[in-house]
C-alpha cells in the first residue's frame, strides 16, 4: 500500500522559520516533491529530493531520509504571501504516477 | 516557456451536455496529466499519456474520454457527467527523459456540473 501523512494545518509569524513534515509509506520510490497551492490555484513545484540530504533553494529547503520515509519543507523569512497549502507528493519507481498527500495549510500571520 | 495553459478556466455544465477541456504546452515535454481535485483535497490522478500514447487510466469512468492529438495538446472530452464531477481539473506535463521529472501543472478549468 501507499501513505503519505503530513499535518492539516500550522500557523506561523512573519519573518519566522517553520518546518512542515512528510512522512511517506509506499512501495517503489523514485523522489518526493513539494508543491505551493494557494488556494483556488494550480499547484507549483517548490523541491525535488531523491537522494538523502538537504536541498537549498532561496528561502526554502527540504530534505529527504530515504531509509526512514521522512521529509521535511523548510520555509524561512515567512512572508504573508507564504500562506498557501503545502503538497508532499511521491513519486513511484515503474511510471509516471505521482501520489500526493492530503497536503498542510500554513497560515503566516503578522 | 514553462507554461501550461488551459481553456477554458470555468465550465458549467448540465449532465446531458458534451464538452471539451483543453490543455497546451510548448516546452517539448513528452508526458502529460490530467488530475481532479475536489475542494480541499489533493490532486487524484486520472489518465497519463506518454508520447501521444495512453499510458496510465486510473481507473476513470468512461464518461471522461482523454485525447493526445499531437505532443502538445491534450483534451479530456466530458459527456453525461454527474454532479459528483464538479472539481477543479488540472492540466500538467513534464519531460519524461530526465530523472527530474518535475510537473508543471497549468491554472486548471473549474468545472460545475449542474
Amino acid at each position: 500500500g501507499q501513505n503519505i501523512d503530513q499535518p492539516t494545518e500550522m500557523t506561523a509569524t512573519e519573518g519566522a522559520i517553520v518546518q512542515i513534515n512528510c512522512t511517506y509509506q509506499t512501495s517503489g520510490f523514485n523522489g518526493l516533491f513539494w508543491y505551493q497551492q494557494h488556494a483556488g490555484e494550480a499547484p507549483t513545484f517548490l523541491s525535488y529530493n531523491v537522494l538523502d540530504g538537504l536541498e537549498e533553494k532561496g528561502r526554502f529547503s527540504s530534505f529527504l531520509s530515504r531509509s526512514k520515509g521522512y521529509s521535511y519543507l523548510l520555509l524561512k523569512e515567512l512572508q504573508m504571501k507564504d500562506s498557501a497549502s503545502y503538497l508532499c507528493a511521491v513519486r513511484k519507481t515503474g511510471g509516471f504516477k505521482t501520489i500526493f498527500g492530503a497536503g498542510t495549510r500554513l497560515f503566516v500571520k503578522a | 516557456d514553462t507554461e501550461v495553459t488551459q481553456t477554458p478556466k470555468h465550465l458549467v455544465m448540465g449532465m446531458t451536455n458534451k464538452k471539451s477541456l483543453k490543455c497546451e504546452q510548448h516546452m517539448g515535454h513528452r508526458a502529460m496529466y490530467w488530475y481532479k481535485q475536489k475542494a480541499k483535497k489533493p490532486p487524484e490522478l486520472m489518465f497519463v499519456y506518454s508520447y501521444e500514447k495512453l499510458s496510465i487510466n486510473e481507473s476513470v469512468p468512461s464518461r471522461f474520454s482523454p485525447e493526445c492529438p499531437n505532443s502538445s495538446l491534450l483534451n479530456l472530452h466530458l459527456h453525461a457527467l454527474q454532479p459528483e464531477d464538479s472539481a477543479l481539473y488540472l492540466c500538467a506535463s513534464s519531460q519524461v527523459m530526465r530523472e527530474e521529472e518535475t510537473q508543471y501543472f497549468g491554472p486548471g478549468t473549474r468545472l460545475l456540473v449542474l
